[in-house]
Parts: structure tokens; sequence; C-alpha cells
């Protein structure tokens, strides 16, 4: 069965700093690996995806992923963080076959300061 | 495209009480999920729905959570009995039928805030 650890529960950067949030994946194969981020209030916003080919997939609002197969992690990544980036980001993990849902980590709560 | 709009978006009842959750999926989506949403556990798929009929409701915490999807428009979460551990909030997402087999292109309601007090 597959499984997602969310290792930070919360992190807090300054506005500009770089981010790093991990995400490490259990699965017996490759699976599909997504990211996606949560607004107060709102419901959650798919950021990337990972499905095959290139290991560094590029998303929305500027972030990017890496897959690491040796490492069974799928970090995501900012170079800048604006203060908008303050959500919670959740990272979840697909089985190629079998049943159609994505299994989803705890999530990492990002708070931005000035 | 109004997106998955979901109803309720905050619910307070009484323990004892029927609590009826409601989700119109985007048009043209014939998957349908049910997520619930906890600190201590994260997010949870409930139940799926493909073409209106559940296709795995494993997740369905106990036989007081029930659901159903009776048209491709409308699907409904309802709880009954319900008891201060069900509060949570609860996702519908919906996605189209080529995307649903690998989780691409989900898109989820805002959820609703249920309370059980």
């Amino acid at each position: 069965a597959q499984s997602v650890t969310q290792p930070d529960i919360h992190i807090t950067v300054s506005e500009g700093a770089s981010l790093e949030l991990r995400c490490n994946y259990s699965y017996g194969a490759t699976p599909y690996l997504f990211w996606y981020v949560q607004s107060p209030g709102q419901g959650l916003q798919l950021l990337l995806k990972y499905f095959s080919g290139d290991t560094l997939v590029q998303g929305i609002k500027g972030f990017e992923a890496e897959f690491k197969r040796s490492q069974s992690s799928f970090n995501l990544r900012k170079p800048s963080v604006h203060w908008s980036d303050a959500a919670e980001y959740f990272c979840a993990v697909g089985a190629r076959s079998g049943a159609n849902n994505l299994f989803f980590g705890t999530g990492t709560r990002l708070t931005v300061i000035p | 495209d109004a997106g998955v709009i979901q109803s309720p978006r905050h619910e307070v009842t009484e323990m004892g009480q029927e609590v009826t959750l409601r989700c119109k999926p985007i048009s043209g989506h014939d998957y349908l999920f049910w997520y619930r949403q906890t600190m201590m556990r994260g997010l949870e798929l409930l139940i799926y729905f493909n073409n209106n009929v559940p296709i795995d409701d494993s997740g369905m915490p106990e036989d007081r959570f029930s659901a159903k999807m009776p048209n491709a428009s409308f699907s409904t979460l309802k709880i009954q009995p319900s008891e201060p551990r069900d509060s949570a909030v609860y996702f519908c997402a919906s996605s189209p039928p080529a995307a649903a087999t690998i989780g691409d292109g989900y898109t989820f309601g805002s959820g609703t805030r249920l309370t059980v007090v």
C-alpha cells in the first residue's frame, strides 16, 4: 500500500528566502506524485505533478519539485517565497493501477514572515 | 465553470442529529470523491463514484455515514446520527474520466466545515 510522509508540520520562512518542503513516499513501484496547496478556507489546488520523464517538474506559482527514486522523495522547492505563498501544502501519491484515488500526506503549514 | 460547489460552507449541529452535506461536481466530470480532513488524520478518502455508481466506499468510517449520487450533477454525504468526533472539514472533488485513473485533474470544492457539539 502506498503512503506519504511529510516530516515538517510547520515551516516559517522570511519573504524572499528559498523554500524546500519535504515529501517521502512508500510504494512498490514508481507512483504518480503530486503537490497541492490549500489556502485558508479553500479547497486544494494542484501545484504540479510527476508522471514520468524529466525528474524535475515545474508547476504554477514558480514552484518546482524533484523526483528522486533512490530517496523515495518528491520535495517541493521555490527559490524566493512571497507572502502570498503562506498556506498548507500537501504531497500526494497516486497508484498507477488499482484504486483511482490519491493518498495525501498530513501537510506542511507554511508561514511567511516579512 | 463555477467549479465544484459544496454546501453548506459551515454546519454546526448537536450530537445525534442528522447532517447532510451536498456537492455539485463540474459538468462533464464523471468521477466524484468525498474526502474528510482532520488535524489528527489529515485527508482521508471516504468514498468515490464513477458515473453515479459508488466504486469504493472502504474509507467510510462506519454505518452512520452514507453517500449517494442520484444523478451526474449532485451528491450527498449523510451522517446519522452525528457525533462530536465527526467534526472535520469534508471536501468533495470531481475529475474527468481520463484523468481520474491517475489522480490528475482533481478539482476540489471549498469544503464544508462540520462541527458537532
